[in-house]
């Protein structure tokens, strides 16, 4: 299963509303997840299950959809949230990556 | 606290091979399944490889098939990649990750904890 992630990279201010598109090849139900990845850190898990909101990630994260098509929302960008975000397909192995969206600072 | 350990990256030769360990502590070792997962040097993630809480599957990435293989000890809480004719693309940090869910849940939630990786290089 294939996944792409669009835009591949933007560019937004504090306080911006994001929104990140993941598309998967073929249907996955609600099998996917959504990582933020910092320069030289580990991956962070801040969405699974598409929409649920993994402990301890604050509530301007949000996720939805099913089937094909998936969306990471960060309501109003914070200082820290400046970072690369990758979607993760759960539904079958080999499990698959996005190849990543950098939101950087406008 | 949950703690995951990479150890045995390194410098190796095309066609060589590597050993790559995960020391896990923090919680039942025995009753999660466990990833690797890679980053080559700018570029995106990739999974790797899995093996169910008891070891009884596995899996792999096409890309690794037939050269790596995962393993765990969960009387040592220790996970494995054994790295066979390595290339030059194998070149990248190796992460170990810890699923969400029992293994026996048989469930998929994402992977809650990653080790800070391990750099491996494959060069002549």
């Amino acid at each position: 299963i294939q996944l792409t992630q669009s835009p591949s990279f933007l560019s937004a201010s504090v306080g911006d509303r994001v929104t990140i598109t993941c598309r998967a090849s073929q249907g996955i139900s609600s099998y996917l997840a959504w990582y933020q990845q910092k320069p030289g850190k580990a991956p962070k898990l801040l969405i699974y299950a598409a929409s649920t909101l993994q402990s301890g990630v604050p509530s301007r994260f949000s996720g939805s959809g099913s089937g094909t098509e998936f969306t990471l929302t960060i309501s109003s960008l914070q200082p820290e949230d400046f970072a690369t975000y990758y979607c993760q397909q759960l539904n079958s192995y080999p499990f698959t990556f996005g190849p990543g969206t950098k939101v950087d600072i406008k | 606290q949950v703690q995951l350990v990479e150890s045995g990256g390194g410098v190796v030769q095309p066609g060589g091979s590597l050993r790559l360990s995960c020391a896990a502590s923090g919680f039942t070792f025995s009753s999660y399944g466990m990833h690797w997962v890679r980053q080559a040097p700018g570029k995106g993630l990739e999974w790797v490889a899995f093996i169910r809480y008891d070891g009884s599957n596995k899996y792999y990435a096409d890309s690794v098939k037939g050269r790596f293989t995962i393993s765990r000890d969960n009387s040592k809480n220790t996970l494995y990649l054994q790295m066979n004719s390595l290339r030059a693309e194998d070149t990248a940090v190796y992460y170990c990750a810890k699923d969400q869910v029992l293994g026996w849940l048989q469930l998929q939630e994402g992977f809650d904890y990653w080790g800070q990786g391990t750099l491996v290089t494959v060069s002549s």
